[in-house]
């Protein structure tokens, strides 16, 4: 039971270098979603994705890049990483059909942009 | 624009001791309510969720929450609080209807259990 799966789980990036979070999962869900995470902002949508080669822009999209190629994976891009993209990136899954299904989450990767 | 708000950043509770988390919430139907709880360096794993039908719904490890119209509220709560129950909780709500949009959280609430 794999789930949702990111890596990596920690990495360290100097400002302006490029990076790719993946993500995959198992549960063959349509719905595919990235979230950041930081101190007193709760999550918040960076992009999602409804279906493989469908994505579209969440709250907080800018610095960042998705594609959907498959069902199961869902990277998302840093083309210039900043310190302000210093997070915990969750990567979530769930049934397109309704959202009164349960979203799954990874385990998170935790980026420190220096 | 839905939107979720957690007005307690922090709550601290001796263990044994009853909890309530609060949340209030903004949408113009209806909505998907869910709870989550985050233990840490772990992902958010789903506590309890609520779309229809009674207003009481039991969740996982011992939670239940009940939905208030009136008050546009989701309150979590649990009768007797573990230590293993020191986490960091998250209120969201979604659009019914299948919508593409994400989940809105709020901004969580953290919970510190007193020996």
């Amino acid at each position: 039971n794999a789930g949702v799966t990111q890596t990596p789980k920690f990495q360290v990036l100097k400002t302006g270098q490029s990076m790719t979070l993946q993500c995959a999962q198992d549960m063959n869900h349509e719905y595919m979603s990235w979230y950041r995470q930081d101190p007193g902002m709760g999550l918040r949508l960076i992009h999602y994705s409804v279906g493989a080669g469908i994505t579209d822009q969440g709250e907080v999209p800018n610095g960042y890049n998705v594609s959907r190629s498959t069902t199961e994976d869902f990277p998302l891009r840093l083309l210039s990483a900043a310190p302000s993209q210093t997070s915990v990136y969750f990567c979530a899954s769930r049934i397109l059909d309704s959202l009164n299904t349960e979203a799954f989450f990874g385990q998170g990767t935790r980026l420190t942009v220096v | 624009a839905q939107s979720v708000t957690q007005p307690d950043i922090h709550i601290t509770v001796s263990e044994g001791a009853s909890l309530e988390l609060r949340c209030n919430y903004s949408y113009g139907a209806t909505p998907y309510l869910f709870w989550y709880v985050q233990s840490p360096g772990q992902g958010l794993q789903l506590l309890l969720k609520y779309f229809s039908g009674d207003t009481l719904v039991q969740g996982i490890k011992g939670f239940e929450a009940e939905f208030k119209r009136s008050q546009s509220s989701f309150n979590l709560r649990k009768p007797s609080v573990h230590w293993s129950d020191a986490a960091e909780y998250f209120c969201a709500v979604g659009a019914p209807g299948g919508g593409a949009d994400g989940l809105t959280f709020g901004k969580g609430t953290h919970l510190i259990i007193q020996p």
